[in-house]
């Protein structure tokens, strides 16, 4: 069965540290991984997805097979990246989404 | 329109009541999905829609919970006699398929008391 984990449900560092929140999935096919962002008051994003390889807002995540992982990572955290955040997996050629449970960073000034 | 849109955006409910949470998709969007996000529980998969077939309803916690789909577009959730732990926020979302990320609406702020 399908199942994400993010073992931290709040996460705490001071602005200019570095970030990482842990995902670790359970899938033995080709996932897809995404991470999602929710700030205060507003609704759920999509912040990256592995497939694009992209930086957003600083931050990146490299899919790790091996190990099974999906980290999210920024270098150098701003008071603005407090959010909640959600990994997820999709199957590929699959429409649903499997959800974490999430982890709440609070980034302190 | 330009988003998913939820309605209500909060309904309190008095236990046993029963309430219906409307979605309204990203236009062409094909797949739908709903989600209850608990608080400390993160995001709880309930049925997700392909058109207006529900091939995966594995997540309805009980039968007091149902969804429809009609017109491939605006889905109803419904909950029949309401009970305290179905207070929860209930978020809907949906995508063009298979390759593209699922696009949130809001959602409906649950409280039954």
């Amino acid at each position: 069965a399908q199942r994400v984990t993010q073992p931290e449900k709040l996460l705490s560092v001071f602005k200019g540290a570095p970030v990482e929140l842990k995902c670790n999935y359970s899938y033995s096919g080709s996932p897809e991984l995404f991470w999602y962002v929710q700030y205060s008051r507003q609704r759920l994003q999509l912040l990256l997805r592995h497939i694009s390889r992209e930086s957003i807002k600083g931050f990146t995540a490299d899919l790790n097979k091996g190990e099974t992982s999906f980290h999210l990572k920024k270098p150098f955290a701003q008071e603005e990246d407090s959010a909640m955040y959600y990994c997820a997996l999709r199957r590929a050629g699959f429409n649903k989404f499997y959800f974490g449970s999430g982890t709440k960073l609070n980034v302190k000034p | 329109g330009a988003g998913v849109s939820q309605s209500p955006s909060n309904k309190v409910t008095e236990k046993g009541k029963d309430v219906e949470l409307r979605c309204d998709p990203i236009s062409g969007h094909t797949a739908l999905y709903w989600y209850r996000q608990s608080l400390g529980q993160g995001l709880e998969f309930l049925i997700y829609f392909q058109g207006n077939s529900a091939p995966d309803k594995s997540g309805l916690p009980s039968d007091r919970f149902s969804a429809e789909r009609t017109g491939g577009s605006v889905s109803t959730l419904t909950i029949q006699r309401t009970q305290q732990e179905d207070s929860a926020v209930y978020l809907c979302a949906s995508s063009t398929g298979t390759i593209t990320e699922a696009f949130f609406g809001q959602g409906t702020r649950l409280t039954v008391v």
